[in-house]
């Protein structure tokens, strides 16, 4: 059974970093893509990181190219999202998801969320 | 990349059985059959009922059904159930700057 729980959310002041934390469990972590998607609150989804399955590739939204830095280590099945320079808007639940294999970004299993509030 | 265009809001009798689009371009939806539809109860995460346009994974219940037609996908759910009122979201593989799209969610509501 999947089991996928995000850490390190927490409140931040606009230009601060946050390092968010992915521990994966019940399936072959090393062998799949690994995404972040985040909701606003009261919003819809929004896709922000993909990253392949041995770390070699990957891919950002533009709304978040050039600041989030997405990572994996999979000697320790886990999966990070480094963000740097926040910004009010990046306020939101980031979800950690699993990619079904495919060859193409579908999410099969979903962690329950770590909230960013950046706020100054 | 603008998100996917969905219904704002559905509703339905328990029983009856709705259908809703999410519609998007040549770049995405139209393009690849890689659309995939997510149920999002409040205050939970997504979980994936249909991928690859029309595959429903196991333990999806066979209510639920996804199709395309050209730049537009559509969910089907059958039979209505209470528990099927929750934000139903799609999304597409992209191959513009972004590599996936969502949609803009699709509240459904059983009366």
């Amino acid at each position: 059974q999947v089991h996928l729980v995000e850490s390190g959310g927490g409140a931040v002041r606009p230009g601060g970093s946050l390092r968010l934390s992915c521990a994966a469990s019940g399936f072959a972590f090393s062998d799949f893509p690994m995404h972040w998607v985040r909701q606003a609150p009261g919003k819809g989804l929004e896709w922000v990181a993909f990253i392949r399955f041995d770390g070699v590739n990957t891919f950002y939204a533009d709304s978040v190219r050039g600041r989030f830095t997405i990572s994996r280590d999979n000697s320790k099945n886990t999966l990070y999202l480094q963000m740097n320079s926040l910004r009010p808007d990046d306020t939101s639940l980031y979800y950690c998801a699993k990619d079904l294999g495919g060859g193409y970004p579908q999410f099969d299993s979903w962690g329950q969320g770590t909230l960013v509030a950046v706020s100054s | 990349q603008s998100a996917l265009t969905q219904p704002a809001s559905v509703s339905g009798s328990p029983g009856q059985s709705i259908t809703f689009s999410c519609t998007g371009t040549s770049s995405d939806v139209g393009g690849y059959d890689y659309v995939s539809w997510y149920q999002q109860h409040q205050g939970k995460a997504p979980k994936l009922m249909i991928h690859s346009v029309s595959n429903r994974p196991s333990g999806v219940s066979d209510r639920f059904s996804g199709s395309k037609s050209g730049n537009t996908a559509s969910l089907t759910i059958s039979g209505l159930q209470a528990e099927d009122e929750a934000d139903y979201y799609c999304s597409a593989y992209s191959d513009s700057s972004t590599l996936v799209v969502f949609g803009t969610g699709t509240k459904v509501t059983v009366l």
